[in-house]
């Protein structure tokens, strides 16, 4: 079955070590997104990426770093840099295009990271 | 303003009854228009796309409303079963960028 998988699903860092999240698919999406989740709070775009070899920033970048080195794979690292990194974090993909159908976000299950 | 507002809620909400809650867009622009589900711990789910014409989808009821910058959702005949986080996310800006409204919990009770 096609999806997302993530993980670590859990994880345990202390503070001013990096981590890096995995994040792959077999969808065949040409978009890929992170996402941050806060308890009680909605999804914050940390980075996303179009193609291959391209990434764009979200609206939380600083303290994270990406790569997109192949379409199926989009790992965030999340560095001594990112001040309160204990969070939920959630990789998606999609199709590209300005259709309805092709905006709809696939979602992996979630790493939950605790700085300790 | 932000991109997208929701009401946080908590609607605490009889089993068998009707509700319906709003969110609102700041860009008019907006292209795209969904309604997600997630469970507590768990990732987001798409329920519904909402279309300009309004659509449905068994006991849920999705309509956009451009002119007041708004979509809707309504649950007829609750179950237990819809208890979660309902998302609100725009495309506000016709790229590949989705922007999630914090979301409305809602809890059905017995």
């Amino acid at each position: 079955d096609g999806g997302i998988t993530q993980s670590p699903k859990y994880l345990f860092r202390k503070e001013g070590q990096n981590v890096t999240l995995s994040c792959e698919q077999n969808l065949n999406h040409d978009a890929m997104y992170w996402y941050r989740q806060d308890p009680g709070q909605g999804l914050r775009l940390i980075y996303y990426s179009q193609i291959v070899n391209d990434f764009q920033k979200g609206d939380i970048a600083e303290g994270y770093s990406v790569s997109r080195e192949k379409k199926e794979s989009f790992p965030l690292t999340v560095t001594s840099a990112q001040k309160n990194p204990t969070a939920f974090y959630l990789c998606a993909s999609k199709n590209r295009g300005p259709s309805s159908g092709a905006n709809v976000l696939t979602f992996g299950a979630g790493s939950r990271l605790t700085v300790l | 303003r932000k991109e997208v507002e929701q009401d946080p809620g908590p609607f605490n909400v009889p089993e068998g009854a009707t509700v319906a809650f709003n969110c609102t867009y700041s860009n008019s622009a907006s292209q795209s228009f969904f309604w997600y589900r997630q469970d507590c711990r768990k990732e987001p789910k798409l329920l519904m796309s909402v279309y300009s014409s309004g659509n449905e989808d068994g006991r849920f009821t999705a309509q956009l409303n451009r002119a007041s910058q708004y979509i809707s959702l309504l649950i007829r005949d609750s179950k237990l079963s819809d208890s979660a986080t309902y998302l609100c996310v725009v495309n506000p800006f016709g790229n590949e960028k989705l922007t999630f409204g914090t979301g409305t919990r809602l809890t059905i009770i017995p």
